[in-house]
């Protein structure tokens, strides 16, 4: 079965470093994603990607993030100057073009600032 | 704005016994609801989902959820419920509308303890 796939699974960072987080989406889907989950809390949407543009980005979403599609087949999310409240995991999903189509999630990717 | 309210932040049940989450969402249209489970160090993975039509879900696992807008509840339900079920449990409502990515909003999540 197709899956979403995210690389590393785990980073550690040291605060106003650069990360970039690495997604896989499923080959066909058009639609992708990032959500974050703070320790202990519930999943919160970051951004939403289509047609290589951003379809819609939460509050959380300011200046210092930004995402890319740089090649057919990644989906990168881009922390340009990490802060101790960044520490999450991250997820990544893709979802196919029909309205109805399920979000899958990847793995995730545990961000670690120090 | 959409919202999750997950009230049980943890629950415990007996391995065999009956379980059901409760999940109320607020949405000013149809919903599209959603329940996913999180095992320890995990992803989420899609138990089941409810569109339209029939009010009563099946998922995977022997997992099932009852739409019920009167109440604006999506409860998910096991009868019987086996120790690898032990998790946490995240209720999602979606706005999909024609022509945009949109997002899930998740409820905080219940986690769910089995004991033998």
């Amino acid at each position: 079965e197709p899956e979403v796939t995210q690389t590393p699974s785990h980073q550690v960072t040291q605060m106003g470093q650069e990360v970039i987080l690495r997604c896989v989406p499923i080959s066909n889907h058009l639609y992708f994603y990032w959500y974050r989950q703070i320790l202990g809390q519930k999943v919160e949407f970051l951004v939403s990607f289509y047609n290589n543009e951003i379809s819609e980005k939460s509050e959380i979403f300011d200046d210092q993030f930004s995402v890319e599609r740089p090649d057919g087949s990644n989906f990168t999310l881009k922390i340009r100057s990490t802060k101790l409240e960044d520490s999450a995991m991250y997820f990544c999903a893709s979802k196919g073009l029909a309205v109805r189509e399920t979000q899958y999630f990847g793995p995730g990717t545990r961000l670690l600032v120090l | 704005a959409q919202s999750v309210t997950q009230p049980d932040i943890h629950i415990t049940v007996s391995e065999g016994a009956s379980l059901e989450l409760r999940c109320n969402y607020s949405y000013g249209a149809t919903p599209y609801l959603f329940w996913y489970v999180q095992s320890p160090g995990q992803g989420l993975q899609l138990l089941l989902k409810y569109f339209s039509g029939d009010t009563l879900v099946q998922g995977i696992k022997g997992f099932e959820a009852e739409f019920k807008r009167s109440q604006s509840s999506f409860n998910l339900r096991k009868p019987s419920v086996h120790w690898s079920d032990a998790a946490e449990y995240f209720c999602a409502v979606g706005a999909y509308n024609t022509g945009t990515a949109s997002k899930l909003t998740f409820g905080t999540g219940t986690r769910l303890q089995v004991t033998l």
